[in-house]
C-alpha cells in the first residue's frame, strides 16, 4: 500500500498547455509538499500545505497553483508550460513541520516539455 | 544566503569504508538530516543529528558539529546497493529545509 502516490509518473507535453499532477497520502500526515528536482538534482521547495492551508509559497511562477481539497491530497497545477518546466516533481509529507519530523516522498513526476 | 556544500561525486570499492562530507551555512539551525537517493526513485531518510556527536544506524552513521557547520556520513561494509545519491540537508530558523545537490556515490567490484 503506497504510503505516497503521485500521478502521473511521466508527463510529456507541448510548451504552451496545460497540466496537472495529483499527490495522495495514507499515512495521515499533517503537511504536504511539492518539490522542483532540476537536472543539476537540487530539490527546491515550491509549496508547502498544514492541514489544507498554504504556510510555504516560495518564489515560483504564479502559471503554478497548488491546490490541496482535504489534508491528504496535494495537486499541483501547471498553466502555459514552458521549456525550463521540465523537471520531476515531488510530492511529499511529514506529520507536521518543525522538529525531526521526516519527509517522505512519493515516487516523482517527470515532466518533459517539448 | 543559505549554502548546503558537499562534494559531487565519489567513488568506493565494495566492502569499503566511504565518508560523505557536508558543510552548511544557514540561517539558524534545527536539524541535519541524510537522505538517500537512487537514480530515477524518490529520497529515502537515512539519518538525523540535532546534538552534536555520533548517530549509528548499521553501516551507516552520521556525524554533526555544529560549531563547524559540518556533518560526515560514514557509509561502512559498502555494497553495490549503495551506489546512489546521497544528500544532506538543514532545517533554517523557520524549519525550512535546505537541500544540497547530492552527492553521487559509485560503487565499484
Amino acid at each position: 500500500d503506497t504510503a505516497v502516490s503521485q500521478t502521473p509518473k511521466y508527463l510529456v507535453t507541448q510548451m504552451g498547455n496545460d497540466k496537472s499532477i495529483k499527490c495522495e497520502q495514507n499515512l495521515g500526515h499533517d503537511t504536504m509538499y511539492w518539490y522542483k528536482q532540476d537536472s543539476k538534482k537540487f530539490l527546491k521547495i515550491m509549496f508547502s500545505y498544514n492541514n489544507k492551508e498554504l504556510i510555504i509559497n516560495e518564489t515560483v511562477p504564479n502559471r503554478f497553483s497548488p491546490k490541496s481539497p482535504d489534508k491528504a491530497h496535494l495537486n499541483l497545477h501547471i498553466n502555459s508550460l514552458e521549456l525550463g518546466d521540465s523537471a520531476v516533481y515531488f510530492c511529499a509529507s511529514s506529520q507536521a513541520v518543525t522538529g525531526a519530523n521526516v519527509l517522505t516522498f512519493g515516487a516523482g513526476s517527470r515532466l518533459t516539455v517539448l | 544566503g543559505q549554502n548546503i556544500d558537499q562534494p559531487t561525486e565519489m567513488t568506493a570499492t565494495e566492502g569499503a569504508i566511504v565518508q560523505i562530507n557536508c558543510t552548511y551555512q544557514t540561517s539558524g539551525f534545527n536539524g541535519l538530516f541524510w537522505y538517500q537517493q537512487h537514480a530515477g526513485e524518490a529520497p529515502t531518510f537515512l539519518s538525523y543529528n540535532v546534538l552534536d556527536g555520533l548517530e549509528e544506524k548499521g553501516r551507516f552513521s552520521s556525524f554533526l558539529s555544529r560549531s563547524k557547520g559540518y556533518s560526515y556520513l560514514l557509509l561502512k561494509e559498502l555494497q553495490m546497493k549503495d551506489s546512489a545519491s546521497y544528500l544532506c540537508a538543514v532545517k533554517d530558523s523557520n524549519y525550512q529545509l535546505i537541500w544540497g545537490a547530492g552527492t553521487k556515490l559509485i560503487i565499484k567490484p
